[in-house]
């Protein structure tokens, strides 16, 4: 399979609470990045950060990654109910120039 | 941030006949686009990269036959499903660079289709 795997697939979560979810790569990447999905929608590009970044932050969201264990994290602090949604990391980049998909992970977010 | 407008936004048709549907990047031009499909509750799968002027990159398992891709202009690119059955009732999304391969890409909203 192309597509890399997110985890958890699920996540039920608390307003107020932090939420973080796991992404395992498989290819050599020029950069991961992190998309939003609200249901039946297109998607919002949420963060990139480049394979010679270990942290990013913009607002709520802060990425790490870590190239040698081909994974990245998302994390968002003080959760809302309007940040319910899928969340799928996304590798770029690298030999072949195509975006590929991880298997996403479902928030929720009860308010 | 950039907008793609993908069009229609969902399109009901009757088996046998086509389908086309279009991406268009409104305020940038986009030398690559992505076609992708998803099934409910599921990632996206990339179907082929489009490239304007050229024919389309299409991923292994994917019929290109069936599956038309056209990126005519820098700011267009359509997917026709030809043909279409019911297993090809889906989610269709569309997206486009701004620039290489280090740059985010925008979506469009997305076209679902219904094959009855």
């Amino acid at each position: 399979s192309q597509q890399g795997e997110e985890d958890p697939q699920a996540l039920s979560i608390q307003e107020g609470e932090n939420a973080t979810m796991n992404c395992s790569y498989k290819t050599s990447i020029n950069n991961l990045q992190w998309y939003r999905q609200n249901s039946g929608r297109g998607l919002v590009h949420l963060i990139l950060i480049r394979s010679n970044e270990r942290e990013k932050h913009s607002g709520r969201l802060r990425v790490t990654l870590d190239t040698s264990k081909k994974s990245s994290s998302l994390l968002i602090t003080a959760s809302r109910a309007a940040d319910t949604a899928s969340y799928f990391c996304a590798e770029g980049g690298g030999a072949t120039n195509k975006l590929i998909f991880g298997t996403g992970t479902l928030l929720a977010v009860q308010p | 941030g950039a907008v793609v407008s993908q069009h229609p936004s969902r399109v009901i048709c009757k088996s046998g006949t086509s389908v086309k549907i279009e991406c268009r990047s409104l305020d940038f031009q986009a030398t690559t686009m992505f076609w992708y499909r998803q099934f409910p509750k599921k990632s996206l799968m990339l179907m082929a990269t489009s490239n304007e002027g050229s024919k389309a990159t299409y991923e292994q398992g994917v019929e290109k036959d069936k599956f038309l891709i056209n990126h005519a202009s820098l700011t267009l690119s359509t997917l026709t499903v030809t043909s279409a059955h019911p297993e090809d009732s889906s989610f269709y999304i569309c997206s486009a660079r701004t620039g290489g391969a280090g740059t985010e890409a925008f979506f469009g909203q997305g076209t679902r289709l219904t094959v009855v």
